[in-house]
């Protein structure tokens, strides 16, 4: 049973603030982390992936992945109102040369407020 | 990236009828998936649409149910079949490069 859970929030922060979104998996066999955006009404997004241990910053975000602890973590700086959203935290258990099939976390909604 | 696109983008239909979701890729890809979003729930992967093959699903999800067609590497359907009220949902079809998956906008779906 492939189970990705995410604490569920909501979460609420204030502008300028780092928010910090978990998520932990079931299966030591799982191959790549991503975490997606998802605003009401849309498509999901992505805006992270990382794949070995250790932390992977872009711009304000940072994926932080520990594959003994099976847990994986974003972490938004200098959070803006722009960032409410649905976070959702996917994992990847297949192997390929192409990314195969996604599990999906319940999401994690974010209220960045002014 | 790819573009994605789905059709219809909402539908209202009656209990016992079914449905036809399109979804056409800008591009050729090798994988393309199902997901359904039920309201205020995240996404589950339906099945993987197999061009040439019949589509592998997930526990739970079955052919009879959700017939999906893959006759070429652009283009892909999911039928939902018989519907209830329970199957009001988002149905999203995503296809995936080397190490990214791509969403489409998705179809909204309200069974009556």
């Amino acid at each position: 049973q492939k189970e990705v859970e995410q604490n569920s929030g909501p979460l609420s922060v204030p502008e300028g603030a780092i928010a910090s979104l978990n998520c932990t998996y079931s299966d030591r066999g799982s191959q790549s982390f991503f975490w997606y955006r998802q605003y009401s009404g849309k498509s999901p997004e992505l805006i992270m992936s990382i794949y070995s241990n250790g932390d992977k910053e872009d711009g304000r975000f940072t994926a932080q992945l520990n594959k003994a602890s099976q847990y994986v973590s974003l972490l938004i700086r200098d959070s803006q109102p722009s960032d409410s959203a649905t976070y959702l935290c996917a994992v990847n258990w297949d192997r390929g040369s192409t990314l195969g099939r996604l599990y999906f976390g319940r999401g994690t909604q974010l209220t960045v407020w002014p | 990236s790819a573009v994605i696109s789905q059709k219809p983008s909402r539908d209202i239909c009656q209990r016992g009828t079914s449905l036809t979701i399109q979804c056409q890729v800008d591009s050729q890809v090798t994988m393309m998936f199902w997901y359904r979003q039920q309201p205020g729930q995240s996404l589950t992967l339906i099945a993987t649409a197999n061009q040439g093959s019949e589509a592998t699903y997930e526990s739970g999800f079955v052919i009879d149910k959700f017939p999906i067609s893959r006759p070429n590497l652009t283009f892909s359907t999911l039928t939902v079949s018989n519907m209830s009220p329970e199957d009001s949902s988002i149905y999203l079809c995503s296809v995936s490069s080397t190490d990214t998956q791509y969403f489409g906008p998705g179809t909204r779906l309200t069974v009556l």
